[in-house]
């Protein structure tokens, strides 16, 4: 079992680019949940996506937008990226259904995303 | 709103030696509260969580942490750290309905001296 995956590992943007993120959840695990880990501080919840559909949001702008596949994977989409959107961005996947706290989330490597 | 500090940023502590990780939260109901660890390159894993029932909560890699009501506390403790616990730890906590309302504290980085 590879787990949750994550790519790319790095990217180095610049501001007002657009940028896409990628993460296959664990086998078996139909919910995917994003959340961006700034430095020196512990990870906010961005968004969840279950059965291809955004189905909870954080405090994040619409600049924030993301996707879920038929086959489980998600992607998170940023526009017109600020140097504030510079973190690592993680992926967590969960099997069961959303929210419920007792679903153990599996997270991911994370995406480290520069903004100059 | 719920809330979680770790007063300690970094500690460091000597392989061998036992080890205690703060946690304090703030939160208008009964708490689900847990531990992870961050190693760099890696995502966040599940140390243990404490959802109801006994207060001392055994986790993986011989971690355990109390609930104390009292004093909303949930520490991570550990009798004799590894050279491999060096890591990033946070603790979190959430509502019972909705695991994506769990929040984060700032993390506390472990170093274990040799």
């Amino acid at each position: 079992d590879a787990g949750v995956t994550q790519s790319p590992t790095h990217l180095i943007k610049t501001r007002g680019q657009q940028v896409t993120l990628r993460c296959s959840p664990k086998s078996g695990h139909d919910t995917v949940s994003w959340y961006q880990q700034a430095l020196g501080q512990g990870p906010q919840f961005i968004f969840q996506y279950y059965e291809e559909e955004e189905r909870q949001r954080g405090n994040f702008p619409d600049r924030f937008s993301g996707h879920q596949f038929p086959n489980y994977s998600s992607e998170l989409n940023v526009n017109a990226l600020l140097l504030g959107d510079s973190a690592l961005y993680l992926c967590a996947s969960s099997l069961g259904t959303p929210g419920v706290i007792s679903n153990e989330q599996f997270f991911g490597p994370g995406t480290r995303l520069t903004v100059l | 709103a719920q809330s979680v500090t770790q007063p300690d940023i970094h500690i460091t502590v000597s392989e061998g030696a036992s080890l205690e990780l703060r946690c304090n939260y703030s939160y208008g109901a009964t708490p689900y509260l847990f531990w992870y660890v961050q190693s760099p390159g890696q995502g966040l894993q599940l140390l243990l969580k404490y959802f109801s029932g006994d207060t001392l909560v055994q986790g993986i890699k011989g971690f355990e942490a109390e609930f104390k009501r009292s004093q909303s506390s949930f520490n991570l403790r550990k009798p004799s750290v590894h050279w491999s616990d060096a890591a990033e730890y946070f603790c979190a906590v959430g509502p019972s309905y909705n695991n994506n309302d769990m929040r984060f504290g700032a993390g506390t980085r472990l170093t274990v001296k040799p």
